[in-house]
C-alpha cells in the first residue's frame, strides 16, 4: 500500500490528452513539492516534473502538472506512442521523514 | 554526468552486502544522494537518503535498523550497507542524485541500478 495513491492504469489514443491523479495527505503533498517520474520498460526512472510543475530541460511541454491541496495531477497532451511508460508521483513526507512514491500508473497508447 | 552502482549479487538471508555508487561529471559534495529500489514488475520504493555533508540521514521504515547509508565526498561515492537481509529486500537498487543539497527535493539523476537477490 503506497502512501501516495495513483490509478494503476490510464490510456488514450494518439493525440489525446491523458491525466493521472496522485492523492496524498497534509504531511506530504499538502506541505511539500510533488515530483513526477517517467519509467519506460527496462530503463531507470527519469525526472519528468519537479517542484509541482517545473519541467527539466528536454522534457516536452506536452507534459504539465499541477497541485491543489493534498492532490496533484500530471497531464500528457498530444499523446504519442513514446509516452507509453510507467509514471510515478513522489513527495517528501514530514511525518515519516521519508520520501514517498505513488504506486505508479501505466500509460498505454491505444 | 552519471552515477554508477555496483556491489549487488546473490546473498543468503541474514547475511550482509554493501552497495556502492560512484558519481562523475558533477560536484558530488553539493548534492543529497539517495537509494531507491524496485522489485521487478513493481513500483519504486525509496530506501534511504543522505544530505550533502552526511549530517542528516533518513531511512524507510522497512530498512530502519538494518541498512546504513554513508558517503565519502573525497571519493565521490555513496554507499549502502545492508545487514540482516531478507527475501523482501530482493530488488534492483538505484542510486539517485537529489536536485539540491537537501533531502526533500526531487531525484534528477539516476543510475542503471544494481540487482540484489536474497535467497538460500
Amino acid at each position: 500500500q503506497s502512501v501516495l495513491t495513483q490509478p494503476p492504469s490510464a490510456s488514450g489514443t494518439p493525440g489525446q490528452r491523458v491525466t493521472i491523479s496522485c492523492s496524498g495527505s497534509k504531511s506530504n503533498i499538502g506541505t511539500n513539492y510533488v515530483h513526477w517520474y517517467q519509467q519506460t520498460p527496462g530503463t531507470a526512472p527519469q525526472l519528468l516534473i519537479y517542484r509541482n510543475k517545473q519541467r527539466p530541460s528536454g522534457v516536452p511541454d506536452r507534459f504539465s502538472a499541477s497541485k491543489s491541496g493534498t492532490s496533484a495531477s500530471l497531464a500528457i497532451s498530444g499523446l504519442r506512442s513514446e509516452d507509453e511508460a510507467d509514471y510515478y508521483c513522489a513527495a517528501w513526507d514530514d511525518s515519516l521523514r521519508a520520501a514517498v512514491f505513488g504506486g505508479g500508473t501505466k500509460v498505454t497508447v491505444l | 554526468v552519471q552515477v554508477v552502482e555496483s556491489g549487488g549479487g546473490l546473498v543468503q538471508p541474514g547475511r550482509s552486502l554493501k552497495l556502492s555508487c560512484v558519481a562523475s561529471g558533477f560536484g558530488f559534495d553539493a548534492y543529497a544522494m539517495h537509494w531507491v529500489r524496485q522489485v521487478p514488475g513493481k513500483g519504486l520504493e525509496w530506501v534511504s537518503g543522505i544530505n550533502w555533508n552526511s549530517e542528516t540521514t533518513r531511512y524507510a521504515d522497512s530498512v530502519k535498523g538494518r541498512f546504513s547509508i554513508s558517503r565519502d565526498n573525497t571519493k565521490d561515492s555513496l554507499y549502502l550497507q545492508m545487514n540482516g537481509l531478507r527475501g523482501d529486500d530482493t530488488a534492483l537498487y538505484y542510486c539517485a542524485r537529489g536536485e539540491t543539497a537537501v533531502l526533500s527535493d526531487a531525484f534528477n539523476l539516476w543510475g542503471r541500478g544494481t540487482a540484489v537477490t536474497v535467497s538460500s
